[in-house]
């Protein structure tokens, strides 16, 4: 069964400084990867996907992640953090066998201070 | 463009009840999926449709739990006798197709069974 872990509950950075938030999945098949991110009183929001090809992918505000097979990753990266960045990330595995089924993890709350 | 909604936003259900939760899709979208959140956790998937077609319900909890896409457009997830444990947010995404393709999430709907 596909699984995805995100270790941290919560992640607090300073601004101006790297961000990183972290996802692992269970190997299965192919995985597809996406990051979707849930602002207070809104829907997720698409950031990124790693389908195939480059490993480090760019998506939406800054944001990239980069996807290492060996190591079952998918870590949510930024180089310099704004406040406005504060939110809940989600981290969702699809494989090619299961066309439609996604599984997400339980979220990571970022905080960013000012 | 419009998003994806859904309706009600919010709704409250005496154990036992039926209640029925809409969602509208992005235009040409052609897959849609429903999604159950618990509070503190990620979305866990429960259906998928590619049009009208439903090709994996795997994630509907019990067969209380109905949901159906006639036309290939607006779908409407249906719940049964309704259970305190059926108490969560029910999120509709919709997508161009399935893999690999990201997903647009509606605001979800609020269940709340008394």
């Amino acid at each position: 069964a596909q699984s995805v872990a995100q270790p941290e509950d919560q992640v607090n950075v300073a601004e101006g400084n790297p961000l990183t938030v972290k996802c692992t999945y269970s190997v299965s098949g192919n995985p597809y990867l996406f990051w979707y991110v849930q602002y207070p009183n809104r829907g997720l929001q698409f950031l990124l996907k790693y389908i195939t090809g480059d490993n480090l992918v760019k998506g939406s505000y800054g944001f990239e992640a980069e996807f290492n097979k060996s190591q079952t990753s998918f870590h949510l990266k930024k180089p310099s953090a704004l406040v406005s960045d504060s939110a809940l990330y989600f981290c969702a595995v699809r494989f090619n066998t299961n066309a439609g089924k996604s599984t997400f993890g339980d979220g990571t709350t970022l905080t960013v201070k000012p | 463009g419009a998003g994806v909604s859904q309706s009600p936003r919010y709704k409250v259900a005496k154990r036992g009840q039926d209640v029925a939760l809409r969602c509208d899709p992005i235009s040409g979208h052609v897959s849609l999926f429903w999604y159950q959140q618990a509070l503190g956790q990620g979305p866990e998937f429960l259906t998928y449709f590619q049009n009208e077609a439903q090709l994996d319900k795997s994630g509907l909890p019990s067969d209380r739990f109905f949901a159906e896409r006639p036309e290939g457009s607006v779908s409407t997830l249906k719940i049964q006798r309704t259970q305190q444990e059926d108490s969560a947010v029910y999120l509709c995404a919709s997508s161009l197709g399935a893999t690999p393709y990201e997903q647009y999430f509606g605001p979800g709907t609020r269940l709340t069974v008394t």
